[in-house]
């Protein structure tokens, strides 16, 4: 089976341009979060999404939203880029959208990086 | 919400050793605790979790030992082996508005095991 996929595997961008990430879930899995892991940290959590409802929002600006489609796949998109947004994004996925004790897997990630 | 503190932040040994690694919790609500093993340029994999009933998990070589009253939890990796020289995550469950619950991370271990 599957795992969670995402693409594209990389992007390079210049300040101020906008960026749209995607993710596909892993089969069956019905809730998907994404977070943000700058060099040498962990994971941080953006957004997360449950049967296209946002179930909880990170702290993040305005200009980072999402959504999620009636397949359960996700996008993530980030407008007026900055220098700092440079980073490895991820997706996870679960089986249900209570998150509570539910494994959350992750895809490989995005590596944007910004000019 | 949840605070993670993890150490140490680097953590050298050599092949057949033990190895732990030590996280602390703030939220007394949180129940659920999953560990992730992250090699460079890879997703963060799910090595083991351990819920708040449980006070001790074991796979294999590696187990997780959990204590509710002083809030943290540890990793143990016995007969260390070069493969499991990667960053190591730990990850507490943080309830969001909604009700429903993502994951706050530690900032990691470097885990490296001379031969």
């Amino acid at each position: 089976d599957a795992g969670v996929t995402q693409s594209p595997t990389h992007l390079i961008k210049t300040r101020g341009q906008q960026v749209t990430l995607r993710c596909s879930p892993i089969s069956g899995h019905k809730s998907v979060s994404w977070y943000q892991q700058v060099l040498g940290q962990g994971p941080q959590f953006i957004f997360q999404y449950y049967e296209k409802e946002e179930r909880g929002r990170g702290n993040f600006p305005d200009r980072f939203s999402a959504r999620q489609f009636p397949n359960y796949s996700s996008e993530l998109n980030v407008n007026a880029l900055l220098l700092g947004d440079s980073a490895l994004y991820l997706c996870a996925s679960s089986e249900t959208g209570t998150g509570n004790r539910q494994p959350q897997h992750f895809g490989d990630g995005t590596r944007l990086s910004i000019l | 919400g949840e605070n993670v503190e993890q150490h140490p932040s680097t953590l050298s040994v050599q092949e057949g050793d033990s190895a732990v690694i030590k996280c602390t919790y703030s939220d007394s609500a949180s129940n659920y605790f999953p560990w992730y093993k992250q090699e460079l340029g890879k997703r963060p994999q799910l090595i083991i979790d351990i819920r708040s009933n449980v006070g001790e998990k074991k796979d294999q070589r590696i187990a997780v030992t959990l204590n509710k009253t002083a809030k943290h939890f540890s990793l143990h990796i016995t007969e260390t082996q070069p493969e499991d020289s990667a960053v190591y995550f730990c990850a507490a469950s943080d309830y969001l508005n909604s009700g429903y619950s993502t994951l706050t991370f530690g900032k990691g271990t470097m885990l490296l095991v001379s031969p």
